[in-house]
């Protein structure tokens, strides 16, 4: 069974330009997840989908950022325009069933994202 | 301190000798995971212990919850330099008995065994 894939591996771009980063989860997985750890800093969560659904953005930084995820299989996370802040790594993770009590997350290898 | 923080960040052992290391959270708890990050790729998904667990064991790895003092310990036994990566504790918080679906991280502890 394949893991959690996400392209491109590294993005390189210049401030003002837009990244689209994609997701594909584990098949079967209903539940999605972005995460992103910038330079010097913990994983920090971003936003989690139930199928198509967001569940919770809450950790999403500004309306710079558009996840989406139609048709609930994989997702893309749109930075546009982008910053020099927002470098770092965005990981996503799947997982089954976010309210089993050992609902297990699985990571991509991640995206690193530089923005110069 | 952050919620996930780990103890130590930086830990250098040789190989053969074992590794601990901690992490303190401050919310009630679903479940604890415990992830590796070898240089420059994804995380790996090592042991998840539920807050009704006080102990779980993977093959070398051994990890300790005491919610009473919100803490975590995982202990590799017998290191081999293959182990050398960030290691990371990831809370999930208790939503009333089911789950929030996200992990809070902490900072890591960078592990280093020698030959």
């Amino acid at each position: 069974e394949a893991g959690v894939t996400q392209f491109p591996s590294h993005s390189v771009i210049e401030k003002g330009q837009t990244v689209t980063l994609r997701c594909d989860p584990i098949s079967g997985h209903d539940n999605l997840y972005w995460y992103r750890r910038v330079m010097g800093k913990e994983i920090k969560f971003l936003l989690h989908f139930v199928k198509e659904s967001k569940q919770d953005e809450s950790g999403m930084p500004n309306n710079r950022f558009l996840a989406e995820r139609t048709g609930g299989t994989y997702s893309t996370l749109k930075v546009q325009p982008a910053e020099l802040e927002d470098s770092g790594v965005y990981f996503c993770a799947s997982s089954h069933d976010h309210r089993a009590a050992a609902d297990t997350q699985y990571f991509g290898p991640g995206t690193r994202l530089t923005v110069l | 301190s952050q919620q996930g923080e780990e103890d130590p960040q930086a830990l250098s052992i040789q190989e053969g000798e074992n590794a601990t290391m901690n992490c303190s959270y401050k919310t009630s708890i679903n479940n604890l995971q415990w992830y590796r990050q070898n240089s420059g790729r994804g995380l790996v998904h090592l042991i998840l212990i539920r807050s009704n667990e006080r102990e779980k064991h993977s093959g070398r790895l051994r990890v300790t919850l005491d919610t009473s003092k919100k803490s975590s310990s995982l202990l590799i036994t017998a290191s081999r330099a293959a182990d050398t990566a960030s290691y990371f504790c990831a809370t999930d918080a208790d939503a009333g008995g089911t789950s929030y679906g996200k992990l809070t991280f902490g900072q890591g502890t960078i592990l280093t065994v020698h030959p």
